[in-house]
């Protein structure tokens, strides 16, 4: 079944750590897109990438990277810049036509230790 | 820039009644497309209906259907019959149709949680 696979489910950072969410897509999707949502609030976008090597950066990309080297795969580093990283992480892709949904993974939830 | 607004933080429903749910956005772009998802508890993000903002006709897909008036920018999500399996939050959500620099990125509402009794 074609879907999107975030990894990992749960994810735990240090002081001064960076670290990197994963994000794999086999739906064949040009589009990718990584948002984050706070507790009992909606999700913001911290950076999409239309086609392979190339990204923007969304609303809230300060402390955060990303690239996109193959269509499949759009890894999410949070950097030791990011302050406040806890937060529950989602992956999303598109066909990259207008009237297409997104779909989702089912996420990543990074909390400090 | 776009905005989108849910006016109801959280609601209740009695198990197969209907429920509305508020959505209402800003844009100055002409041509638009507003998104409806249910998250689960679980935290996966469900997509269950879509309307373009030149469509004739308000969307429909099963038990949802969409109240769009475009005048008064709102597109509001009707759950008919409602079943315990409902219980989630829901997020409307608006994508330009026209600016390819746009990226297709969606832009969200801060949603509404609704629970069912039985």
């Amino acid at each position: 079944d074609g879907g999107i696979t975030q990894s990992p489910k749960y994810l735990f950072r240090k002081e001064g750590q960076n670290v990197t969410l994963s994000c794999e897509q086999n739906l064949n999707h040009d589009a990718m897109y990584w948002y984050r949502q706070d507790p009992g609030q909606g999700l913001r976008l911290i950076y999409y990438s239309q086609i392979v090597n190339d990204f923007q950066k969304g609303d809230i990309a300060e402390g955060y990277s990303v690239s996109r080297e193959k269509k499949e795969s759009f890894p999410l580093t949070v950097t030791s810049a990011q302050k406040n990283p806890t937060a529950f992480y989602l992956c999303a892709s598109s066909a990259g036509y207008s009237n297409q949904p997104q779909h989702f993974g089912d996420g990543t939830r990074l909390s400090i230790l | 820039a776009q905005k989108i607004t849910q006016t109801q933080p959280g609601m209740f429903v009695q198990e197969k009644e209907a429920v509305t749910l508020d959505c209402t956005y800003d844009t100055s772009d002409p041509s638009y497309g507003l998104f409806w998802y249910k998250q689960p508890s679980s935290g996966e993000m469900i997509f269950l209906i879509y309307q373009g903002s030149y469509d004739q006709q308000n969307a429909t897909e099963g038990r949802y259907s969409l109240n769009f008036q475009k005048a008064r920018k709102s597109a509001n999500l009707v759950i008919s019959a409602s079943q315990l399996g409902d219980s989630a939050m829901y997020f409307c959500a608006m994508r330009d149709l026209e600016r390819k620099a746009a990226g297709n990125k969606l832009t969200f509402g801060g949603g509404t949680r609704v629970l069912v009794k039985p």
